[in-house]
């Protein structure tokens, strides 16, 4: 069965740079499919960060005014999420999560997700 | 940018009871492209619906969606103690254009 596992730093300093890396098994990163960041702040809803497709091909939300990069690194079956000059606003729960993107003939959804991990901005 | 506007904020109801959930775009869209999740804390998100009211696997036919347009209705049968979580609806747009809905908790009364 498929898993996502996010990882990376629980702490990040103001004006930092946040990095997490999502490790996928039981499926192949490079069998059809998008992957995606989503991330939830504290007592607030859900918000869609980027997704990356396995040959580099990306799509980021704009309200992250390019402070967002996504790569993916196939041969460890990996992406990764890198979020610029981060403020306590970016205190959330990362979630990563496998996208049936459109372009590929699917409908936009998120059909499998990691549980997630807090990463709080704090000096 | 398409704005989803989910009601009730929270829903109280009963073991047993049938659960109403709705959700509204700020303009029409597409059904193709909107989906249903359940989240409970500490979990990874849990696809229910894809293209407005098709079960993804695994999920019991309790759970049914419906609606087209801007009007969205996401419907548990037969609620048992496990249903009782956040509800989210997303939807996919142009540019990519992706949103997600404020929530609905579902809380046993």
């Amino acid at each position: 069965q498929m898993q996502l596992q996010e990882s990376g730093p629980g702490l990040v300093k103001p004006s930092g740079t946040l990095s997490l890396t999502c490790s996928v098994s039981g499926y192949s990163m490079t069998s059809g499919y998008y992957w995606g960041w989503i991330r939830q702040p504290p007592g607030r809803g859900l918000e869609w960060i980027g997704s990356i497709y396995h040959r580099g091909t990306t799509y980021y939300n704009p309200s992250f005014n390019r402070r967002v990069t996504i790569s993916v690194d196939t041969s460890k079956n990996q992406f990764s999420l890198r979020l610029n000059s981060v403020s306590a606003a970016d205190t959330a729960v990362y979630h990563c999560a496998r996208h049936s993107y459109p372009s590929l003939g699917g409908s936009g959804d998120f059909d499998w997700w990691g549980q997630g991990t807090l990463v709080t901005v704090s000096s | 940018e398409i704005v989803l506007t989910q009601s009730p904020g929270t829903l109280s109801l009963s073991p047993g009871d049938r659960a109403s959930l709705s959700c509204r775009a700020s303009q029409g869209v597409d059904s193709y492209y909107l989906s249903w999740y359940q989240h409970k804390p500490g979990q990874a998100p849990r696809l229910l619906i894809w293209s407005a009211s098709r079960r993804a696997a695994g999920i019991p036919d309790r759970f049914s969606g419906s609606g087209s347009g801007t009007e969205f209705t996401l419907t548990i049968r037969r609620l048992e103690p496990d249903d009782f979580a956040v509800y989210y609806c997303q939807h996919y747009g142009t540019s990519p254009s992706i949103t997600f809905g404020q929530g609905t908790r579902l809380e046993i009364k």
